[in-house]
């Protein structure tokens, strides 16, 4: 079945560690995204890429990496950087760009990020 | 710059009264507006989306939605609301005019039902 896997499900952390989250997607979508999500905050952006190679940061990119090399991968680095990164993550994709940007998100289960 | 508002942090609806969850935007160009639903430690589900065309939008599991430009409005409705349906619910805008696939979510809005 097509979708996106993100792991680990779950994930800790001790201070000043940085740890890489995984999101692999098969659905053949030129367009991926991280998000983080807190309570009573909704979903915030932190990265998107519209095509490998290329990415761009979202409204709370501090702290964070990513990377596109392939077009079904799209890792997300949580550095020490990140003074708040308990939190849970959120990896999606959208479709290609011949289908115009109306396209909306699939989104992988999540990552859960604690730190000790 | 593009932003959502979810008014309300949570509504209670009885089983079978219709339910209304509320969304307002700002974008500086054409507006692409979405639904999802999120149930608990789960990613999110796509309920339904306004792209141009009928300001009603049918989608997934009865829900729909009015674009109302004037207003700058995109609420989700159901006529009977299920318990099932209890759950978190994000409004996200995107900037048709831009050409990019930047997309913004609300805050969210809890959902209960009750028997």
């Amino acid at each position: 079945d097509g979708g996106i896997t993100q792991s680990p499900k779950y994930l800790f952390r001790k201070e000043g560690q940085n740890v890489t989250l995984s999101c692999e997607q098969n659905l053949n979508h030129d367009a991926m995204y991280w998000y983080r999500q807190d309570p009573g905050q909704g979903l915030r952006l932190i990265y998107y890429s519209q095509i490998v190679n290329d990415f761009q940061k979202g409204d709370i990119a501090e702290g964070y990496s990513v990377s596109r090399e392939k077009k079904e991968s799209f890792p997300l680095t949580v550095t020490s950087a990140q003074k708040n990164p308990t939190a849970f993550y959120l990896c999606a994709s959208s479709p290609s760009r011949e289908k115009g940007i109306g396209g909306e998100l699939f989104f992988g289960e999540g990552s859960r990020l604690t730190v000790l | 710059a593009q932003s959502v508002a979810q008014p309300e942090d949570q509504v209670n609806v009885a089983e079978g009264n219709p339910l209304t969850v509320k969304c307002t935007y700002s974008v500086s160009g054409n507006p692409y507006l979405f639904w999802y639903v999120q149930y608990p430690n789960r990613g999110l589900q796509f309920l339904l989306k306004y792209i141009t065309g009928d300001n009603l939008v049918k989608g997934s599991y009865g829900f729909e939605a009015e674009f109302n430009k004037s207003q700058t409005s995109f609420h989700l409705k159901k006529p009977s609301a299920l318990v099932s349906d209890s759950a978190l619910y994000f409004c996200a805008v995107r900037d048709g005019s831009t050409g990019g696939f930047k997309t913004i979510f609300g805050a969210g809005t809890r959902l209960f039902v009750k028997a």
